[in-house]
């Protein structure tokens, strides 16, 4: 059971430059999301979905797009990297607490994003 | 407004002693989540423990309890017989029943002193 896979673990991008940040969950949760966290700021979010075909914007979405194809995969697209984009970005994934249940996350590993 | 606050930016605390990490919230909901994590410095984000809005006892996973007051909105986590391992950035969440996200203090880090 791999869990929550963030791919790749480092990247370095120059301004201006596209990337997609990976991310697929085999646990088969409805509910996926995506933070970055900085220094002395938390974890903000920044999209997040609620199943396949759903997705939705979290408190700091711009520059950053999603889509939800599959239940499993839940990519983050950045189309035109810049500097304030430097951060760690974190997948996460639960079940739908339409289940009736609170369920916490899982996360990724996390990707340490530098742009130049 | 913040939903999550966590007040102590930074902590020392001696090893073996026992740790109190503070975590107030903000709802206006009946029925939600509260949670801690844990992020050591290797990077990965560690679930600690979960208190329910409705459970009448204060939860507990080993050396981790959630002191859960109700009336007073606060959730902080206990360490109790501190270890050097222990040192690591916190955060309290909370998730509201009928939102679909969890929202993240912006944590505390703990530092154990041998």
């Amino acid at each position: 059971n791999a869990g929550v896979t963030q791919t790749p673990k480092f990247q370095v991008l120059k301004t201006g430059q596209s990337m997609t940040l990976q991310c697929a969950q085999d646990m088969n949760h409805e509910y996926m999301s995506w933070y970055r966290q900085d220094p002395g700021m938390g974890l903000r979010l920044i999209h997040y979905s609620v199943g396949a075909g759903i997705t939705d914007q979290g408190e700091v979405p711009n520059g950053y797009n999603v889509s939800r194809s599959t239940t499993e995969d839940f990519p983050l697209r950045l189309l035109s990297a810049a500097p304030s984009q430097t951060s760690v970005y974190f997948c996460a994934s639960s079940y739908d607490e339409d289940r009736g249940e609170i369920y916490g996350y899982t996360f990724g590993s996390g990707t340490r994003l530098t742009v130049v | 407004a913040q939903k999550i606050t966590q007040t102590q930016p930074g902590m020392f605390v001696q090893e073996k002693e026992a740790v109190t990490l503070d975590c107030t919230y903000d709802t206006s909901d009946q029925s939600y989540g509260l949670f801690w994590y844990k992020q050591p410095s290797s990077g990965e984000m560690i679930f600690l423990i979960y208190q329910g809005s409705y459970d009448e006892q204060n939860a507990t996973e080993g050396r981790y309890s959630l002191n859960f007051q109700k009336a007073r909105k606060s959730a902080n986590l206990v360490i109790s017989a501190s270890q050097l391992g222990d040192s690591a950035m916190y955060f309290c969440a909370m998730r509201e029943v009928g939102d679909d996200k969890i929202i993240f203090g912006k944590g505390t880090r703990l530092h154990i002193l041998p």
